[in-house]
């Protein structure tokens, strides 16, 4: 998975409680991404960095947020879990797209229960 | 991780045949293109790719075409193999969009013995 982690790989919590999900890269990437994937619908970007400290929303950012205080950690919170934020979690990096594409790399992915 | 297989076209073939999987792409200002296979349990795996002012690119036993006039991607599998059974999506990017990439649904391939 291109040098990339995800942790917890699974999680079960409550509606109402805070989640944070983490994402570690050792590829020294600029960009990274965090997706929720649903039947039905393709990868849905959630929030994304261009740099440390440098993020801004995707297209389904409500009820998330996220931080990058350094290069290769990203991280992924939800405030207050709802079941609607039941889902697999994907994280991405890819470098500065150029010459060689803008191909994204993805971690293994993160499973959330909210009950 | 986990697929997506839930309420997705599916696409049969037997092994050693040939597959060819389509994808309709949204945005003619797209300028970039990707193929990804995603395996039960896993994330996605870049596959292969395509700029816009290309009509083909070849790989190992891949091969993707673009058809910007129809706005539509295929990806073609020789000689298909039981590991090739997965779900399989196309991404695109935006012109001036960044690096960010929009992705398709996906199509289940099924390789039959």
């Amino acid at each position: 998975d291109a040098g990339i982690t995800q942790s917890p790989r699974h999680k079960v919590t409550e509606t109402g409680t805070p989640v944070t999900l983490r994402c570690h890269q050792t590829e020294n990437h600029r960009y990274m991404y965090w997706y929720r994937q649903d039947p039905g619908h393709g990868l849905r970007l959630i929030h994304y960095s261009y740099g440390v400290k440098d993020t801004d929303k995707g297209e389904v950012s409500d009820g998330y947020s996220v931080s990058r205080s350094k290069t290769e950690d990203f991280l992924l919170t939800l405030e207050s879990a709802t079941s609607s934020q039941t889902s697999v979690y994907f994280c991405a990096i890819s470098d500065v797209g150029s010459r060689n594409g803008y191909e994204q790399y993805f971690g293994p992915g993160t499973r959330l229960t909210v009950t | 991780g986990e697929s997506v297989g839930l309420h997705l076209p599916t696409l049969s073939v037997q092994e050693g045949d040939n597959s060819i999987i389509n994808c309709a792409y949204s945005n003619s200002a797209s300028d970039y293109f990707i193929w990804y296979k995603q395996e039960s349990g896993k994330g996605p795996q870049f596959i292969i790719d395509i700029r816009s002012n290309m009509d083909k690119r070849q790989g190992q036993r891949v091969t993707v075409l673009l058809n910007k006039t129809v706005k539509h991607l295929s990806l073609q599998i020789a000689a298909t193999q039981p590991g090739d059974s997965a779900v399989y999506f196309c991404a695109e990017k935006l012109t001036g969009g960044g690096n960010k990439l929009t992705f398709g649904t996906g199509t289940q391939l099924k390789v039959e013995l």
